[in-house]
Order: C-alpha cells, then sequence, then structure tokens
C-alpha cells in the first residue's frame, strides 16, 4: 500500500519556472528520499533527507521535511525541459522496504 | 561503477505461464529489494534480499518468489501468471539494505501477460 500522497497529481509548467511538489505520509520514518522516473524506465534517486534534517540542498534542488506535519516538499528551480518526469517521494525505516508516494508528473514545456 | 542491470527488458508471456526476471546488483551491494510497478497500485515492495536471505517481504500471493546467490544477483520468479501481474517489475540495491541507504534501481522489467 501507499504511504501517503503527493500533491499534485500532475504539474505543467514552464522551462525557466519553479516547480514544487509535496509529499505527506503516515508512520514515522528514518529518512525520506525523492526520486525521478522517466516515462515508465528506472528510478534515479535524487537526494536523501534524514529525519533529523530539515533542508536539503543539491544543485537545483531544495528539500524539506517536517516530521511533525509527517510532510515534504521538493523544490526543482529553474525547470528545464530535461525535468520532465515523474517525481516520488520514498520513505525508509529501519528495514530496506521503501515506501513510495503516488508520484507526482511534472511536464516542463518549451 | 556499473549500476544495477536487470534482464531481460521486456517479456511477453500468457495465463497460466511462469516467468523468472533477474538483477544483478551494483558490485559490493549485498542487499536486493524487488518492487512491482502499475498504474493501479503505484511502487509496491515485493521482497528483499540480503546474503542469500529473504530478510523483509511485502504483502504479495506465494506465487511471487525470489533468490539471491552468494554473488548478490537475485532472481524473481512469478508462477502462474495472472493478467493483474503486467507491471513494471524494478530491483533495487543498496550496500546493506538498511532504511539509511540509498537504494539504487535498475531500469526495469515489464512484464506482459496476455
Amino acid at each position: 500500500s501507499q504511504q501517503g500522497e503527493e500533491d499534485p497529481q500532475a504539474l505543467s509548467i514552464q522551462e525557466g519556472e519553479n516547480a514544487t511538489m509535496n509529499c505527506s505520509y503516515k508512520t514515522s520514518i528514518n529518512n525520506l528520499q525523492w526520486y525521478r522516473q522517466n516515462s515508465g524506465r528506472g528510478l534515479v534517486h535524487l537526494i536523501l533527507i534524514r529525519s533529523n534534517e530539515r533542508e536539503k540542498h543539491s544543485g537545483r534542488l531544495r528539500v524539506t521535511l517536517d516530521t511533525s506535519k509527517k510532510s515534504s516538499s521538493l523544490l526543482i528551480t529553474a525547470s528545464r525541459a530535461a525535468d520532465t518526469a515523474s517525481y516520488f517521494c520514498a520513505t525508509g525505516g529501519t528495514a530496506s522496504k521503501l515506501t513510495f508516494g503516488t508520484g507526482t508528473r511534472l511536464q516542463v514545456t518549451l | 561503477k556499473a549500476g544495477v542491470t536487470q534482464t531481460p527488458r521486456y517479456l511477453i508471456k500468457t495465463r497460466g505461464q511462469q516467468v523468472t526476471l533477474s538483477c544483478s546488483p551494483i558490485s559490493g551491494h549485498r542487499s536486493v529489494s524487488w518492487y512491482q510497478q502499475t498504474p493501479g497500485q503505484g511502487l509496491q515492495f515485493l521482497f528483499e534480499y540480503f546474503s542469500e536471505t529473504q530478510r523483509n517481504k511485502g504483502n504479495f500471493p506465494g506465487r511471487f518468489s525470489g533468490r539471491q546467490f552468494s554473488n548478490s544477483r537475485s532472481e524473481m520468479n512469478v508462477s502462474t501468471l495472472e493478467l493483474g501481474d503486467s507491471a513494471l517489475y524494478l530491483c533495487a540495491s543498496s550496500l546493506t539494505g538498511s532504511g539509511k541507504n540509498i537504494q539504487y534501481f535498475g531500469a526495469g522489467t515489464r512484464l506482459s501477460v496476455l
């Protein structure tokens, strides 16, 4: 079963704009990870944020985590057409199992 | 370092048949996890193997099984295929399988059951 919901389900923006995706989860976590998936292919790991961290940056990506609200957000700044993909949050506990959100489909147009 | 390799990339089977999917993890990674992705259910955890032992299992019927070899390569088997087994099957490897580790995914095997 899905850990939680991602919002929005779909997002369409123009190149150069920022894209923000939100993720909510249900149980306590050890960390939260964001993955990208291009058109039904494998998942590419983007960033991992630990439960004791509140914000993390990686290039054009900024992730926040609010454990009190059980939510996270992924911000992609200055989006490019190549960022078009589905984005998933995944929560990890002590075991290896990742529990994924429902995903956000991002479309970046020229 | 080579990434996670899954073979084959595509498979077409008919109902009632059985299928075996293969996954070669990143060198040095000892944990291999399998996930099923469908439009209706999304990404769901099947099972995880570490040092040739199944360590975690998701909520899938016994028709789904797997194993891991001494070189950490893993296989997943689905017996008596049903139409609903059509999905993208993803394999992921990590160093120790701890929830603290990043999991690296292969490109997946797309299974179509007719």
